[in-house]
């Protein structure tokens, strides 16, 4: 059960777009449905921005977007804000194998 | 208004047992699978484990397996983690979430387990 790979940190400016990657195996992220994205502010809980790869639920708004491509997915936050700096964690169930594993997560700092 | 609320934490020795509780409201308790994710200080997000909405089938991460147990009481709109043979590792804070297909909608606020002597 290794964690997803992400990279430590990304960083842009307000107005500016970044990419977070999570890269897995065909066991977790390339053979399930349910890739999800949770943002983390320091000392709350994880708040949940993405489910099923690529929807959003109700009040997360259009600028996250997500994808996923074979092993890897990915998650674009355009038009950064301050406020979006936090960590950001992926995760992938796959019943069959490994069951829930998460990233390692990564922080964005909005310069 | 799903909330969930979580207690039990506290410091335990190397080797001892905690029992946390995990309490549900404005939902279908039993409609969910509910899970236990857990923080070590400065570190990432770790799954521990999961339990179906009946709670006939349960599963754990590896480091877990045999030390730790999942229960709930429908009844009672709870959840439980019971843990023994704790270790300095297991340190952390502990989140229970409602389980959507192993994606979570919903979070407590954690609880603090401190394993030390």
């Amino acid at each position: 059960q290794s964690a997803l790979t992400q990279p430590r940190s990304v960083s842009g400016s307000p107005g500016q777009s970044v990419t977070i990657s999570c890269t897995g195996t065909s066991s977790d992220v390339g053979g399930s449905n349910y890739v999800s994205w949770y943002r983390q502010q320091p000392g709350k809980a994880p708040n949940l921005m993405i489910y099923d790869v690529n929807k959003r639920p109700s009040g997360v708004p259009d600028r996250f977007f997500a994808s996923k491509s074979g092993i890897t997915a990915s998650l674009t936050i355009s038009g950064l804000q301050v406020e979006d700096e936090a960590d950001y964690y992926c995760c992938s169930y796959a019943a069959r194998y490994t069951y829930v594993v998460f990233g390692g997560g990564t922080r964005l700092t909005v310069l | 208004e799903v909330q969930l609320l979580e207690s039990g934490g506290g410091l335990v020795p190397p080797g001892g047992s905690l029992r946390l509780s995990c309490a549900a409201s404005g939902f279908g308790f039993s409609d969910y699978a509910m899970t236990w994710v857990r923080q070590a200080p400065g570190k990432g997000l770790e799954w521990v484990s999961d339990i179906s909405g009946s709670g006939t089938t349960t599963y754990y991460t590896d480091s877990v397996k045999g030390r730790f147990s999942i229960s709930r009481d429908n009844s009672k709109n709870t959840l439980f983690l019971q843990m023994s043979s704790l270790r300095a590792e297991d340190t952390a804070v502990y989140f229970c979430a409602r389980a959507d297909w192993g994606q979570f909608h919903y979070w407590g606020q954690g609880t603090l387990v401190t394993v030390s002597s």
